[in-house]
């Protein structure tokens, strides 16, 4: 079972480039979810889904942008890069009746130059 | 707004040693709450979970119970291993999440133990 697939996991960009972080689950999964850890500030929400065409802001969504055209996709795409999106990005999946049980993928780090 | 608070890390343990993570939250209504690992490397996976006051979760020898009272999910295991070493992350459910699935997790705690 793949689960939550993300790609890449690292890369480097230099200030003002843009990018996108690939995400898919294979789960048929409603709910999907971006967030970003910082070293001790646990994980914070950028952007989630409830389904396909359906998305909405979460904690941290500046700077960001995110499109779900499949249920199984749901990239977050980086516009004009700053040294604060320096982090590691989780994409993360749940199914329609479970309240809490989130499915990660393993994770994308990005640092910003 | 809705949070939780984990006590800092990191916790360095003897293997065998007693563990007791504390967590605590602030929440409107009635949220579920969760205990999440992440092992070095690797995305979070849930550990346990409680959805109502005085529920205990339990799973790999970790326990955690829901009390209302003093607003607290502490995560305990009697004997810990070498394997154990992990980050653990205490969430709560968003206030209004039943239909998102919407979690707010707390800074996370490191724990190491040692041989």
């Amino acid at each position: 079972n793949a689960g939550v697939t993300q790609t890449p996991k690292f890369r480097i960009l230099k200030i003002g480039q843009s990018m996108t972080l690939q995400c898919t689950q294979d789960m048929n999964h409603n709910y999907m979810y971006w967030y970003r850890q910082d070293p001790g500030m646990g994980l914070k929400l950028i952007y989630y889904s409830v389904g396909a065409g359906i998305t909405d802001k979460g904690e941290v969504p500046n700077g960001y942008n995110v499109s779900r055209s499949t249920t199984e996709d749901f990239p977050l795409r980086l516009e004009l890069a700053a040294p604060s999106q320096t982090s590691v990005y989780f994409c993360a999946s749940s199914s329609r009746s479970g309240v809490g049980e989130l499915f990660f993928g393993e994770g994308s780090r990005l640092t910003v130059l | 707004g809705d949070s939780v608070t984990q006590m800092e890390g990191p916790v360095t343990l003897s293997e065998e040693a007693f563990l007791t993570i504390n967590c605590t939250y602030t929440a409107t209504g009635y949220p579920s709450l969760f205990w999440y690992v992440q092992y070095p490397g690797e995305g979070l996976q849930l550990l346990l979970k409680a959805t109502k006051a005085d529920d205990k979760g339990s799973n790999k020898g970790f326990e955690a119970t829901y009390r209302k009272e003093t607003t607290s999910f502490h995560l305990e295991k009697g004997s810990v291993q070498v394997s154990d070493s992990a980050v653990y992350f205490c969430a709560l459910s968003d206030h209004g999440s039943s239909n998102t699935g919407k979690l707010i997790f707390g800074q996370g705690t490191t724990l190491q133990v040692k041989p």
